[in-house]
């Protein structure tokens, strides 16, 4: 059965440093991957996927992430965090070939970004 | 603007209640979800559709019902036999052949 596993509920990092955000997954048939961004009572806004090609995925607001199959995992990065990247941080996972387009989601990272 | 629009914002409602949450797109997509979220629990798939007057169960489907009458439109009502229903719930929406979901706002309900 697919899941989804982000280890850290929440990552506080000073405004201009580098900040790493973790997802690994667990599933028996090929992937594709999804990072989200959720502002306070907002909805989830796409940030990035991996569907297929090059291993790493540059997506909207300066993150990227890089797809590691033998890790199962999918972390998302960002040289330089701003103030405005305070957010929640959902990785979500979809069984290639399932035909549902359904998501598994981890329990999302929240970044807290200090001045 | 095309999108997902979800009504209302905030609902409030007593026990014992159903209540019925809004959910239009008007980005000709073919398949729609609601999610139920939770602090600390991530998204939870209650029913999705892929086509019209057709829908499944996802992961928390009790307690809960939808219908998909028209392309547009995927409501879903909370009954009274759900137990704990207080909690943000987002719709979104997906093309075939396209794999990321589309969401709307949220709807955040509050039953007391």
């Amino acid at each position: 059965a697919q899941s989804v596993t982000q280890l850290d509920s929440q990552v506080p990092v000073f405004e201009e440093a580098p900040v790493e955000l973790r997802c690994n997954y667990s599933s028996s048939v090929s992937v594709y991957l999804f990072w989200y961004v959720q502002y306070p009572n907002q909805g989830l806004q796409l940030l990035l996927k991996y569907l297929s090609g090059s291993t790493l995925v540059k997506g909207i607001n300066g993150f990227e992430a890089e797809f590691n199959k033998s890790q199962t995992s999918f972390h998302l990065r960002k040289p330089s965090v701003h103030i405005s990247d305070t957010a929640e941080y959902f990785c979500a996972v979809s069984e290639e070939g399932s035909g549902t387009y359904k998501y598994i989601f981890g329990t999302g990272t929240r970044l807290k970004v200090l001045a | 603007d095309g999108g997902i629009t979800q009504s209302p914002k905030y609902l409030f409602r007593k026990e014992g209640q159903n209540v019925t949450l809004s959910c239009e797109q008007n980005l000709n997509h073919d398949a729609m979800y609601w999610y139920r979220q939770d602090p600390g629990q991530g998204l939870r798939l209650i029913y999705y559709s892929q086509i019209v007057n057709d829908f499944q169960k996802g992961d928390i489907a009790e307690g809960y019902s939808v219908s998909r009458e028209k392309k547009e439109s995927f409501p879903l009502t909370v009954t009274s036999a759900q137990k704990n229903p207080t909690a943000f719930y987002l719709c979104a929406s997906s093309s075939a052949g396209m794999y990321e979901q589309y969401f709307g706002p949220g709807t955040r309900l509050t039953v007391t």
